[in-house]
């Protein structure tokens, strides 16, 4: 299969334990995203990287959150001191690096904080 | 403030009959329209995109319509089949200027074909 992967599918933590989240994205995909779903909402942008670079966060994106795709290949996503509000989807996307081009999105890692 | 508006939470057909999805959008910088298919427990799948100069976009048994003016778009499905059946999210994103290219979802619309 050479789609967006992530894990895990599922995560169940903890208020105030951190977590980690991990995405393969498509191997020629040079633009990585991560969105959050929220339970009635459509996906909210989080943050974007092309290739090791991350060129924007969303406000949604709190000091507690943080991304990396160390060598533009993985990308993974930090939750620091969790909240019962982090509680949902977590999608990660990657499109190609040409105009009128869609994203492909991963199955997505659901969190839950207890 | 929501950017991209799927006013119809949930809309049920008959199979074999026409499903049509509606967008409106407010933000004039979009140039570049998607729709995705999401199953319960599973990522979006993209379906079928247009941009903006274009009016309409056909693939298959899908169609979208632009229609840059109203700032409105619609999803068409002929005929439609009860696998069809699933939440629909419209997206918008800008192209142009060194755009990220991030996309905008709308909330969403379920869609239900029943046999």
């Amino acid at each position: 299969d050479t789609g967006v992967s992530q894990d895990p599918r599922h995560k169940i933590t903890k208020r105030g334990q951190n977590v980690t989240f991990r995405c393969d994205p498509i191997s020629e995909h040079n633009r990585l995203y991560w969105y959050r779903q929220t339970l009635g909402q459509g996906p909210e942008f989080l943050t974007y990287f092309q290739n090791e670079a991350q060129l924007e966060k969303s406000r949604l994106l709190s000091d507690r959150f943080s991304a990396e795709r160390p060598k533009g290949s993985f990308s993974t996503l930090e939750i620091q001191r969790t909240e019962q509000g982090d509680s949902a989807m977590y999608l990660c996307a990657s499109r190609l690096d040409f105009a009128y081009n869609e994203q492909f999105f991963g199955p997505g890692t659901r969190l839950t904080v207890l | 403030d929501q950017q991209v508006k799927q006013n119809s939470p949930s809309l049920s057909v008959q199979e074999g009959r026409i499903s049509i999805l509606n967008c409106d959008y407010t933000n004039s910088m979009f140039d570049y329209f998607l729709w995705y298919k999401k199953y319960p427990a599973e990522g979006p799948t993209f379906l079928i995109s247009i941009s903006s100069i274009k009016d309409k976009n056909e693939d298959g048994r899908f169609t979208v319509f632009l229609n840059k003016s109203a700032k409105h778009l619609s999803l068409h499905i002929v005929p439609s089949q009860p696998g069809d059946s699933a939440v629909y999210f419209c997206a918008a994103s800008v192209s142009s200027g060194g755009s990220n290219y991030k996309l905008t979802f709308g909330k969403g619309t379920l869609l239900t074909v029943n046999p």
